[in-house]
């Protein structure tokens, strides 16, 4: 059971490179949320979706696009990357219901642009 | 005023303390409680999870959530060098938020042998 899969693990853009962080879930789950962790910044909302072909913005979405054509994956694009998108993002999945408020995340993409 | 308040420490105890992590937050809409635990290059992993106001247990970790002071607590007994990690307090206020956390800015807790 491999949950909330993130790819790449790593990666350095140069300023205005593009680019699309991959996210899949094998859970079935409806929701599912893109965060960044900056340092002692804790997670900050970048989009989330409650389902294929339903997405909606989060506190910090400027700068990023996403795309939910399937239950199990929901990309994050970064189209003119700048410096201040140096930080850890987090792919994060739960199903859908009351009682059901534990998110599942990712291991994350470590993303520096230079 | 931020909508989650965690302090955000650093904080290093040696083995068999009992540690206190806080929150507050200023969202009265707020009805689920969360402390995630996140080991350093790893994604959170949810610790304890709490309903409205009260006292939940799970050996050694106690959550207290006090909504009339919007202030929530964890403690840890019997520390273990294991426990060294980034400790985030969560919060959801449910219906139609969609699982939408407001995380706290996280606490790095170090236990030494």
């Amino acid at each position: 059971n491999a949950g909330v899969t993130q790819t790449p693990k790593f990666r350095i853009l140069k300023i205005g490179q593009s680019m699309t962080l991959q996210c899949t879930q094998d859970m079935n789950h409806n929701y599912m949320y893109w965060y960044r962790q900056d340092p002692g910044m804790g997670l900050k909302l970048i989009y989330y979706s409650v389902g294929a072909g339903i997405t909606d913005k989060g506190e910090v979405p400027n700068g990023y696009n996403v795309s939910r054509s399937t239950t199990e994956d929901f990309p994050l694009r970064l189209e003119l990357a700048a410096p201040s998108q140096t930080s850890v993002y987090f792919c994060a999945s739960r199903p859908q219901g009351a009682g059901n408020e534990k998110l599942f995340f990712g291991s994350g993409t470590q993303l520096s642009v230079l | 005023q931020k909508e989650v308040e965690q302090d955000p420490g650093p904080l290093s105890v040696p083995e068999g303390a009992i540690v206190s992590l806080n929150c507050t937050y200023s969202n009265s809409a707020f009805q689920y409680f969360m402390w995630y635990r996140q080991y350093s290059r790893k994604g959170p992993e949810l610790l304890m999870y709490t309903y409205s106001s009260g006292n939940k247990e799970d050996g050694r970790f106690t959550a207290q959530v006090d909504k009339s002071s919007k202030y929530i607590s964890l403690f840890i007994r019997d520390s273990q060098p294991s426990d060294s990690a980034t400790y985030l307090c969560a919060m959801d206020a449910g219906g139609t938020s969609y699982g939408k956390l407001t995380f706290g800015q996280g606490t790095i807790l170090t236990v030494h042998p």
